[in-house]
């Protein structure tokens, strides 16, 4: 049950687009078509934004997509606003009734 | 509307034990498989314990196994992990989540802080 790998921080301007990588391993990512993203303000709850790779929970806006290649999964926002700024965190089912989370990435909106 | 709202967090001493409870409304509970998930200070979200709707079928990260139980009661919607043999990395906000692998943690709760400490 290792991490996944997340940077540990990303930016961007309003406008602009940005992308998060979330590298596994092949046991995990790289197996399982069952990544999932999470936004998260501190001080809130965590919100789902992207589960199976690449679907987007009904009011989650589609500025936000996801992607996997390999054993790396990508988290794209685009159109960067400021309330964009959070951390977020992938996760992925590991196998064997388990589920690993990467170590975040904190967004900063420039 | 789906709310979840963790309790029974506190400071507790290492090899002491503690029990979390979480309340959940808006949505058929007995239906659900829920999960615990935690986040210690400065570091990522752990998955710690799930638990199938009914119960019946409890899973747990490594690093908890042995320690913490995971159990729910369907008459009441609410969920309680039972800690016991606490350490001082067990501190850390402790969150109840909506959800199972594939479809993710759909909903979350605000979290409920554990600080295990001499």
């Amino acid at each position: 049950q290792s991490a996944l790998t997340q940077p540990p921080s990303a930016s961007g301007s309003p406008g602009q687009s940005v992308t998060i990588s979330c590298t596994g391993t092949s046991s995990d990512v790289g197996y399982y078509n069952y990544v999932s993203w999470y936004q998260h303000h501190p001080g809130k709850a965590p919100k789902l934004l992207i589960y199976e790779v690449r679907k987007r929970p009904s009011g989650v806006p589609d500025r936000f997509s996801g992607s996997k290649s390999g054993n790396t999964a990508s988290l794209t926002v685009s159109g960067l606003q400021a309330e964009d700024e959070a951390d977020y965190h992938c996760s992925s089912y590991a196998g064997s009734n388990t589920l690993v989370f990467g170590g975040g990435t904190k967004l900063t909106v420039l | 509307q789906v709310h979840l709202v963790e309790s029974g967090g506190g400071v507790v001493q290492p090899g002491q034990s503690l029990r979390l409870s979480c309340a959940a409304s808006g949505f058929s509970f007995s239906s659900y498989g829920m999960q615990w998930v935690r986040q210690g200070p400065g570091k990522g979200l752990e998955w710690v314990a799930a638990i199938s709707h009914d119960g019946n079928n409890k899973y747990y990260a490594d690093s908890v196994k042995g320690r913490f139980t995971f159990s729910r009661d369907n008459s009441r919607n609410t969920l309680f992990l039972q800690m016991t043999s606490l350490r001082t990395e067990d501190t850390a906000v402790y969150y109840c989540a909506k959800g199972w692998w594939m479809e993710g943690l759909e909903n979350w709760g605000q979290g409920t802080m554990v600080t295990v400490s001499s």
